[in-house]
């Protein structure tokens, strides 16, 4: 089973620059999420989806875009990179809201 | 007074040794608990979940402090496998009020 599957492993990014990180789950969860983890920080969510065409924000929306047009699929885009978006992202999908995630390998960003 | 909190460590325990770690939540409404582990530059894996009546899997022991509002980790006969970050969840109500503590380091020394 792939379960969650992230790409970009890694990416090195000018400041300004866009991108998209990939995630697609084959577990058929409804429910999915992008976090971001920090030194010293629990992770924090960014966006999160409750369903295919349903996205809502998290806790650090800004400079992040979401679009869930599938139940597989919940692509995170950048929309003009910063150095203060250099961290390590984590997409994770779960059956339903109190149910525990399941989490992709993460993306590596580095926004020089 | 922070959403979650645990103490960052590290702990450095002896193989075979008990160790146990608490994390407390600020939020008395919140519905749903768990732990997981993460080891380093990878991404967090589940552990356990925690109920109300405690579970136990193996040599991990959880338990659910709703009056004190903590949650707990015991893990007995320490493995060197053992070692990594774990983290708490607390989920107060969808997946917006779903929150990470920072993650306690276990470090088990041969």
């Amino acid at each position: 089973n792939a379960g969650v599957t992230q790409t970009p492993k890694f990416q090195v990014l000018k400041t300004g620059q866009s991108m998209t990180l990939q995630c697609a789950q084959d577990m058929n969860h409804e429910y999915m999420s992008w976090y971001r983890q920090d030194p010293g920080m629990g992770l924090r969510l960014i966006h999160y989806s409750v369903g295919a065409g349903i996205t809502d924000q998290g806790e650090v929306p800004n400079g992040y875009n979401v679009s869930r047009s599938t139940t597989e699929d919940f692509p995170l885009r950048l929309l003009s990179a910063a150095p203060s978006q250099t961290s390590v992202y984590f997409c994770a999908s779960s059956y339903g809201s109190n149910q525990p995630q399941h989490f992709g390998d993460g993306t590596r960003l580095s926004i020089l | 007074r922070k959403e979650v909190e645990q103490d960052p460590g590290p702990f450095n325990v002896p193989e075979g040794a008990t160790v146990a770690f608490n994390c407390t939540y600020s939020n008395s409404a919140s519905q749903s608990f768990f732990w997981y582990r993460q080891d380093c530059r990878k991404e967090p894996k589940l552990l356990m979940s925690v109920y109300s009546s405690g579970n136990e899997d193996g040599r991990f022991t959880a338990q659910l402090n709703r009056a004190s509002q903590y949650i707990s980790l015991l893990i007995r006969d320490s493995k060197l496998s053992d070692s990594a970050t774990y983290l708490c969840v607390v989920n107060s109500g969808g997946y917006q009020k779903v929150t990470f503590g920072i993650g306690t380091k276990l470090q088990v020394i041969p």
